[in-house]
């Protein structure tokens, strides 16, 4: 059974810095891995998409990379800012079609 | 045009009641889902449907029926609620269910069963 792991659950940074989110799944036989950010109480917004072939994607500062072999995928924010604090959610899309999300990762940046 | 619209956003329910969760996009996308997320907890699915075809039914209690009436529409029925069944619904779809699929998502639907 497939399993997504975020690190670190929570993470507070100054505003500026340069950060590092990190996902990891199980089972390697993916189609495609999405990153989403999730504000309180709202619906999901999707960020990047990283397809089973891929190694990375970006997105103005965003990056997110892909190592499918060994189950590990990573979101780079480049000079975070207070509107990126938000929770945020990659999940993975098995064989089924289905997507299988990690717990999650709370960024907060101060100003 | 990303967007998927739910409605209402928000629902309290008693828990005898019956009502209807909505779901409705545009993109011409074949697949839809349904999730489930309690509070501090990532999402859990639901249902998928596929071509309008029930796909994936993740072992929902059967007081949650969905249905998918056409290819751009999907409700969630709800009857006999608990009060644990609150959290905020989330709806999605995408193009197909396989590769090369990126997955959007509405802005949920709060329901609390009282």
């Amino acid at each position: 059974k497939q399993e997504v792991t975020q690190i670190p659950a929570a993470l507070s940074v100054p505003e500026g810095e340069n950060l590092v989110l990190n996902c990891s799944f199980t089972d390697s036989a993916i189609y495609n891995l999405q990153w989403f950010r999730q504000d309180p109480g709202k619906g999901l917004t999707s960020l990047l998409l990283i397809q089973s072939s891929q190694r990375e994607q970006t997105s103005g500062r965003l990056n997110a990379s892909l190592d499918k072999s060994s189950g590990r995928s990573t979101l780079y924010i480049a000079a975070s800012q207070p509107g990126d604090s938000a929770t945020y959610l990659c999940a993975v899309r098995g064989s089924q079609g289905n997507l299988i999300f990690g717990k999650g990762t709370k960024l907060s940046v101060k100003p | 045009d990303t967007e998927v619209t739910q409605t209402p956003k928000h629902l309290v329910m008693g828990m005898t009641n019956k009502k209807s969760l909505k779901c409705e996009q545009h993109m011409g996308h074949r697949a839809m889902y349904w999730y489930k997320q309690k509070a501090k907890k990532p999402p859990e699915l639901m249902f998928v449907y596929s071509y309008e075809k029930l796909s994936i039914n993740e072992s929902v209690p059967s007081r949650f029926s969905p249905e998918c009436p056409n290819s751009s529409l999907l409700n969630l029925h709800l009857h006999a609620l608990q009060p644990e069944d609150s959290a905020l619904y989330l709806c999605a779809s995408s193009q197909e269910t396989g590769m090369n699929t990126e997955a959007f998502f509405g802005q949920g639907t709060r329901l609390t069963v009282v």
